[in-house]
């Protein structure tokens, strides 16, 4: 199994510009997550989704969208892209909550906006 | 907006040393807490999930215990080794919130010959 696999591995954006983050998992997890991680800063979340069609704001959602047709993809979406969202972003996703299970993250988006 | 803390930030000790760090959290509406192990350029790794008070969990020379009434955690490391330089992350689940964690800033370890 391939776990969770997240696209570009790392980007350069300059202001104002759009792009999307890709996340695919391929464990039929229900929950899938977005976080941002800052020099000195634990893990922010941004975006999360108990399951395809169901999305919710985590603590970090300013500039950023998601969508979750489908149970496998949850993408990541910068609309004007800011400095302040430079970042390293990962997706994670897990089953059936957090409660019991541990999450399985991605390898990491490292994204530069100049 | 929940506290997660840890300590120390940082830590540098010698192979064969064994080492301990602290995870501390508000005690109530407490669900569950994480580890994850997070090495360099790589993406963090779980640990241990552990729900009930006075649960204790190991892995290999890690293993952790959990405080839930005091809302603090430990993890042990036994004899530390090079490969075991990372970051730990702690993260507490609460209820009602739909299972999203919140993750302490870390304790990154060294550990060197």
């Amino acid at each position: 199994n391939a776990g969770v696999t997240q696209t570009p591995k790392f980007r350069i954006l300059k202001i104002g510009q759009s792009m999307t983050l890709q996340c695919a998992q391929d464990m039929n997890h229900n929950y899938m997550y977005w976080y941002r991680q800052d020099p000195g800063m634990g893990l922010k979340l941004i975006y999360y989704s108990v399951g395809a069609g169901i999305t919710d704001k985590g603590e970090v959602p300013n500039g950023y969208n998601v969508s979750r047709s489908t149970t496998e993809d949850f993408p990541l979406r910068l609309e004007l892209a800011a400095p302040s969202q430079t970042s390293v972003y990962f997706c994670a996703s897990s089953y059936e909550g957090a409660r019991s299970y541990g999450y399985t993250f991605g390898s990491g988006t490292r994204l530069t906006v100049v | 907006i929940l506290n997660v803390e840890q300590s120390p930030q940082s830590l540098h000790v010698q192979e064969g040393d064994s080492t301990n760090f602290t995870c501390s959290f508000p005690s109530s509406n407490f669900y569950a807490l994480h580890w994850y192990r997070w090495e360099t350029a790589k993406s963090p790794e779980a640990l241990f999930v552990m729900t009930l008070n006075g649960d204790e969990k190991k892995k290999g020379r890690i293993s952790a215990t959990l405080n839930t009434k005091e809302g603090y955690s430990y993890l042990y490391i036994k004899g530390s080794q090079p490969e075991d330089s990372a970051t730990y992350l702690c993260a507490l689940l609460n209820t009602g919130t739909a299972s999203k964690l919140t993750f302490g800033t870390g304790t990154r370890l060294q550990v060197t010959l």
